[in-house]
């Protein structure tokens, strides 16, 4: 049962337009949730990340959205840049122990930023 | 060092053979996981280390995975008896105990069982 869902498996943008990534949760209990990027044949690599007792958190052209009643983030990247092209996975944790307790990861998403 | 260094970056084996995949995390660094990502999918956690010891082995899936760090750095995960499904990418990461930056991960090590 997959807890952490990316229903997106890809996206497509124009450079200078935003990227929206969605994903949905359904664990009430998960208390912290994190983005990383992913480029081919590297480890992922931590973005941002928001603590469930927060809505948005930003920094620089990426703002994560909590909406904790949906059981839904979305992470916004703006404006985007072909460097931004990359795979990108919502993950979360549960139990307190922030972003350095075990984490369940989504299935990514794939965005492509043309030029 | 600079970042998480795992290697083998690539491993082929044959099916039955026993593997080990070794992780150097970053220096400081007391936290340390085992991540397995097939593909298609996102990393699938395996154990998590505090130290030397196993804090949580909850994600591993069966007998003939097992994971040491006897010193509180290196790390090594170990499969016995390969299977083809085990064929997949290794992913370590490291951390401090606590703090909002998340892990960092090490590049991997693709395991092939043919």
């Amino acid at each position: 049962d997959q807890q952490v869902k990316q229903n997106s498996p890809s996206l497509s943008v124009q450079e200078g337009r935003i990227s929206i990534l969605n994903c949905d949760y359904t664990n009430s209990m998960f208390d912290y949730f994190l983005w990383y990027k992913k480029y081919p044949a590297e480890g992922p690599t931590f973005l941002i990340s928001i603590s469930s007792i927060k809505d948005k958190n930003e920094d620089g052209r990426f703002t994560v959205f909590l909406n904790k009643s949906a059981k839904h983030l979305s992470l916004h990247i703006v404006p985007s840049q072909p460097g931004d092209s990359a795979v990108y996975f919502c993950a979360a944790s549960g139990t307190g122990g922030g972003a350095t307790n075990k984490l369940i990861f989504g299935t990514g998403t794939l965005l492509a930023v043309q030029p | 060092g600079a970042g998480v260094s795992q290697t083998p970056s690539n491993k082929v084996t044959e099916k039955g053979k026993y593997v080990e995949l070794r992780c150097d995390p970053i220096s400081g660094h007391t936290a340390l996981y085992w991540y397995r990502q097939s593909l298609g999918q996102g990393p699938e956690f395996l154990i998590y280390f505090q130290g030397t010891g196993a804090a949580d082995d909850s994600g591993l899936p069966n007998d003939r995975f097992f994971a040491v760090r006897p010193e509180g750095s290196v790390s090594t995960l170990k499969i016995q008896r390969t299977e083809r499904g085990d064929s997949a990418v290794y992913l370590c990461a490291s951390s401090r105990p606590a703090g909002a930056g998340g892990y960092t991960f090490g590049s991997g090590t693709r395991l092939t069982v043919v």
